[in-house]
């Protein structure tokens, strides 16, 4: 399995354009999960799905962002508009049903708003 | 207060000598311990996992949970400079399918 992709890998945007990072899970993992990773606050969990259903997006910032999962094999996560602040690496994670508890991370997907 | 704090580091040890690193949390019902290790510019991979209190060798790792004091543990052996990356604890409070809760992560330097 090619594990977790995520594109675009390096993304460089203005500050009030829109974003949409994209993700495609390990074929037959259940949960998605996003991340972010910034120096200050570390990694931490956006949302996540479970058979393409949001389960808990209480890390979700603010409207600006949201995060949608229309089959088993893609996510996005879309910043609406985007600001400085929102510049950080963005992680995809997949993982099987409850029976094993490793989180598969993608390469994540460098943002950079000016 | 964070959930989960970890010292920064950076940790700077030659090689072949023990790596122990740790964090701590803040709540007591955590049931589920990972290290996860991650490499520069790459996602975190899982390195190790336990289950509440104990100890868990695998190679030369070892995990260590004390749930009495909130603490968590790993010890790298004979360290290589290939285990030069920033190693981040994560609790959470079911198995997969639940959130993961990270420390800030502690980067390891090894120096041949």
């Amino acid at each position: 399995d090619a594990g977790v992709i995520q594109s675009p890998r390096h993304e460089v945007t203005e500050m009030g354009q829109e974003v949409t990072l994209r993700c495609k899970p390990i074929s037959g993992h259940d949960y998605l999960f996003w991340y972010r990773q910034t120096m200050m606050r570390g990694l931490e969990l956006l949302i996540y799905f479970n058979n393409n259903v949001p389960i808990d997006d209480s890390g979700m910032p603010e409207d600006r962002f949201s995060a949608k999962m229309p089959n088993a094999s893609f996510s996005t996560l879309k910043i609406q508009p985007s600001e400085p602040r929102d510049s950080a690496v963005y992680f995809c994670a997949s993982s099987l049903p409850p029976a094993t508890d490793t989180q598969y991370f993608g390469p994540g997907t460098r943002l950079t708003v000016l | 207060q964070k959930e989960v704090e970890q010292d920064p580091g950076p940790l700077s040890v030659p090689e072949g000598a023990i790596v122990s690193l740790n964090c701590t949390y803040s709540n007591s019902a955590f049931q589920y311990f990972m290290w996860y290790r991650q490499y520069s510019r790459k996602g975190p991979e899982l390195l190790m996992y336990t289950y509440s209190s104990g100890n868990k060798e695998d190679g030369r790792f070892t995990a260590q949970v004390d749930k009495s004091s909130k603490y968590i543990s790993l010890f790298i052996r004979d360290s290589q400079p290939s285990d030069s990356a920033t190693y981040l604890c994560a609790t959470s409070l079911q198995a997969a399918g639940n959130k993961l809760t990270f420390g800030g992560g502690t980067r390891v330097l090894v120096k041949p």
